[in-house]
C-alpha cells in the first residue's frame, strides 16, 4: 500500500503565478481533504472533497480551488500567488464510512512563493 | 467554535526523562482526540488516538488519556529516546464537520 502521495514534494513560484498540486489518496480511500500549514504552525484545513465535490471549506480565500476525479485523486489549485501562501500543503485521506475516522497524511508539498 | 491548546515548545529534554505534552481542547460535541508526529521534512504521522471519554492510547511508549472532566488529552512517555525529537502535534476531529482542529505544535528535543 503506497499510502497518501503527493506531488511534487517541492515548488517554487513567483507572486501572482499559478500553482497546481496533486494528491493520490490511500488506496480504500474516498474523501480527500487540503491542509496548509505554515512555518512554525499547525495545519489549517482548506476543504474536503467527496464524491467529486467540495463538502466543507475552512476558511480560505476563492483563489484556492480544488477538484476531485473519479478516482479519487484530488488536485489543490491556488491562483494569484502571495508571498503568505508560502507553506506546506498537506493531503490527507480518509474513509467516511466510519463515525471517527482516521486521516492518513501525505508527505506534503513545500510551496515557496518568493 | 472548536479549538485545541497546546503547551508551548520547545521542550529539552536528557535522555530516559520523562515527558508530559499538555493538551485541552473546546468542542461543542464529542470528539476524538489525536496525536500526531512531524519528524524534520516529513508529514504527519498517526501517534495515538482515542475516541471516547476515558480511552487511552497507547504506541511506541507514549500514551494519552481521553478526560472529558478536564477537556485534556496530555501525551506522556516514561523514558524518552533521541529519535523520538520531533514536533507533536494535539488535534481533535468531530463527526459531521469533517475537519481536524490541530494545536500549534510542541517541539521536542531530546538529549543524548
Amino acid at each position: 500500500d503506497a499510502g497518501v502521495t503527493q506531488s511534487p514534494t517541492h515548488l517554487i513560484k513567483t507572486r501572482g503565478q499559478q500553482v497546481t498540486l496533486r494528491c493520490s489518496p490511500k488506496s480504500g480511500h474516498d474523501t480527500v481533504s487540503w491542509y496548509q500549514q505554515a512555518l512554525g504552525q499547525g495545519p489549517q484545513f482548506i476543504f474536503q472533497y467527496y464524491e467529486e465535490e467540495e463538502r466543507q471549506r475552512g476558511n480560505f480565500p476563492d483563489r484556492f480551488s480544488g477538484h476531485q476525479f473519479p478516482n479519487y485523486s484530488s488536485e489543490l489549485n491556488v491562483n494569484a500567488l502571495l508571498l503568505g501562501d508560502s507553506a506546506l500543503y498537506l493531503c490527507a485521506s480518509s474513509s467516511p464510512g466510519q463515525r471517527n475516522t482516521e486521516a492518513f497524511f501525505g508527505q506534503g508539498t513545500r510551496l515557496t512563493v518568493v | 467554535g472548536d479549538s485545541v491548546t497546546q503547551m508551548e515548545g520547545p521542550v529539552t529534554l536528557s535522555e530516559e526523562a520523562f515527558l508530559t505534552i499538555n493538551c485541552t481542547y473546546t468542542a461543542t460535541g464529542y470528539p476524538s482526540l489525536f496525536w500526531y508526529v512531524q519528524y524534520p521534512g516529513e508529514g504527519l504521522q498517526l501517534l495515538l488516538k482515542a475516541t471516547k471519554a476515558d480511552d487511552k492510547g497507547s504506541n511506541k511508549g507514549f500514551e494519552a488519556t481521553y478526560r472529558k472532566e478536564t477537556t485534556s488529552f496530555h501525551l506522556e512517555k516514561g523514558s524518552v529516546q533521541v529519535s523520538d525529537s520531533a514536533v507533536y502535534f494535539c488535534a481533535l476531529f468531530t463527526s459531521g464537520t469533517y475537519k481536524y482542529i490541530f494545536g500549534t505544535g510542541t517541539r521536542l528535543k531530546v538529549l543524548a
